[in-house]
């Protein structure tokens, strides 16, 4: 069974606006990834918050991390048309630290022009 | 460097058939591991391996072999294909399992069975 469960599924907005996804997992984590895929592409490492970090920038994207609510969140601020892909969360269990990722079943972002 | 390349990059197999995935990284990595992605899903762990020599198995591991001889390789071999087994085939590496690091991914192996 899948450990994340990410909110919405599908979200559209226009070129500029935020887009916020969200991840919810049920074990404790060493870390928590975000991934982006691009149609019909293998999936490419966005940013990675350690269970002992609340929140993390990398340009665009700001990541949270919540552990008492086992919950994570990924905003991209001004969009744009290039960001449209799936993103995912991806779990490390504690005991494996980096290995063994559980990923969630995505958030089909679309931003239009 | 290449990453991760994986091959082939489309298949369609006939039930019963068996056949290899291959998948090899030129980043010296130790930690390798398939993954399928179904429509609409995320993606599921089949093998994993944390070195040359050592493999285990995966939240869907039936169906599947793998084995690592070498670093650079870790190929994943269908026994006795299924439909159930129609999917995408992603392999990925991190370069040392207990730092958590991020993974790097292949771009893919699409996967038919009829």
């Amino acid at each position: 069974s899948q450990q994340g469960e990410e909110d919405p599924q599908a979200l559209s907005i226009q070129e500029g606006e935020n887009a916020t996804m969200n991840c919810s997992y049920k074990t404790s984590i060493n870390n928590l990834q975000w991934y982006r895929q691009n149609s019909g592409r293998g999936l490419v490492h966005l940013i990675l918050i350690r269970s002992n970090e609340r929140e993390k920038h990398s340009g665009r994207l700001r990541v949270t991390l919540d552990t008492s609510k086992k919950s994570s969140s990924l905003l991209i601020t001004a969009s744009r048309a290039a960001d449209t892909a799936s993103y995912f969360c991806a779990t490390a269990p504690r005991e494996t630290s980096g290995s063994r990722l559980t990923f969630g079943e995505g958030t089909q972002l679309t931003v239009n022009p | 460097n290449a990453g991760v390349t994986q091959t082939p990059k489309f298949q369609v197999l006939k039930t019963g058939q068996s056949m290899t995935l291959q998948c090899a990284q030129d980043m010296n990595h130790e930690y390798m591991s398939w993954y399928r992605q179904d429509p609409g899903m995320g993606l599921r762990l089949i093998h994993y391996s944390v070195g040359a020599g050592i493999t285990d198995q995966g939240e869907v591991p039936n169906g599947y072999n793998v084995s690592r001889s070498t670093t650079e390789d870790f190929p994943l071999r269908l026994l006795s294909a299924a439909p159930s087994q129609t999917s995408v085939y992603f392999c990925a590496s991190t370069p040392h399992p207990m730092t958590g690091t991020e993974a790097f991914f292949g771009q893919g192996t699409r996967l038919t069975v009829v």
